[in-house]
């Protein structure tokens, strides 16, 4: 069973760079055929995919993004991370990071707690 | 990017009443393979979503069979059978067949 834990800034300045980490224990990220992906929800409304690195490094990112975003993946801390850039209130969000086989087209299989991230001056 | 309607938005339940969610794609889910990557999530207040169904409507460990998905190509439906008072929350669809992978605006279900 797979266990996911973001950590990360819960305050962040608008126009700052928000970096955020996800850890995974009970399996590697390099996993064959899993799939790892950030995933925010604003408060009181729905899902928005960020984007999704693969067990191979391959990085997908969502083009309805509209803030320069980065994806990386690093297998020596079994971590993956996101940094999101030219922060507004409009980014003011729960993030969760989550994983899953098969690109993730039947959905996370598994998800972190998530971390509330508040952009405000 | 593929949108995903769900209706209704607010569904008042009866306890031990059927209950019936609606989402609907702005393109066909069937993939290239064949499968049509359409999936449920619920959540209840405070906590991540947990997926109920995947692949249209095949449920995941766990899951009451009170919960069945049905559907295709655009069209699909996510029906419990005798609502239960754990069944409250927000139940979200989701799709897997487009990048990027969308989910609808959510359904909240309330005794």
């Amino acid at each position: 069973q797979l266990h996911l834990q973001e950590s990360g800034p819960g305050l962040v300045k608008p126009s700052e760079t928000l970096s955020l980490s996800c850890t995974v224990s009970g399996g590697s990220i390099s996993s064959p055929n899993y799939f790892w992906a950030w995933i925010r929800q604003p408060p009181g409304e729905g899902l928005e995919w960020i984007g999704t690195v693969s067990y191979s490094g391959d990085i997908y990112y969502s083009p309805s993004l509209t803030r320069p975003v980065m994806i990386s993946a690093d297998t020596s801390k079994n971590q993956f991370s996101l940094k999101l850039s030219s922060l507004t209130a409009a980014d003011t969000a729960i993030y969760y990071c989550v994983g899953g086989p098969w690109g993730l087209r039947f959905g996370p299989d598994y998800w972190g707690q998530g971390t509330q991230v508040t952009v405000s001056s | 990017d593929v949108v995903m309607t769900q209706s209704p938005l607010s569904l008042p339940v009866t306890l031990g009443q059927p209950a019936s969610i609606s989402c609907r794609s702005s393109q066909s889910l069937v993939y290239s393979d064949g499968h049509t990557y359409f999936n449920w999530f619920h959540q209840r207040p405070g906590q991540a979503p947990r997926r109920l169904i995947y692949k249209v409507s095949n449920r995941d460990s766990g899951v009451p069979d009170r919960f069945s998905g049905s559907g295709s190509g655009t069209d699909f439906t996510l029906k419990i059978s005798r609502v239960e008072a754990e069944d409250v929350g927000v139940y979200y669809c989701m799709q897997g067949t487009h990048w990027p992978h969308t989910f609808g605006q959510g359904t909240k279900v309330e005794i």
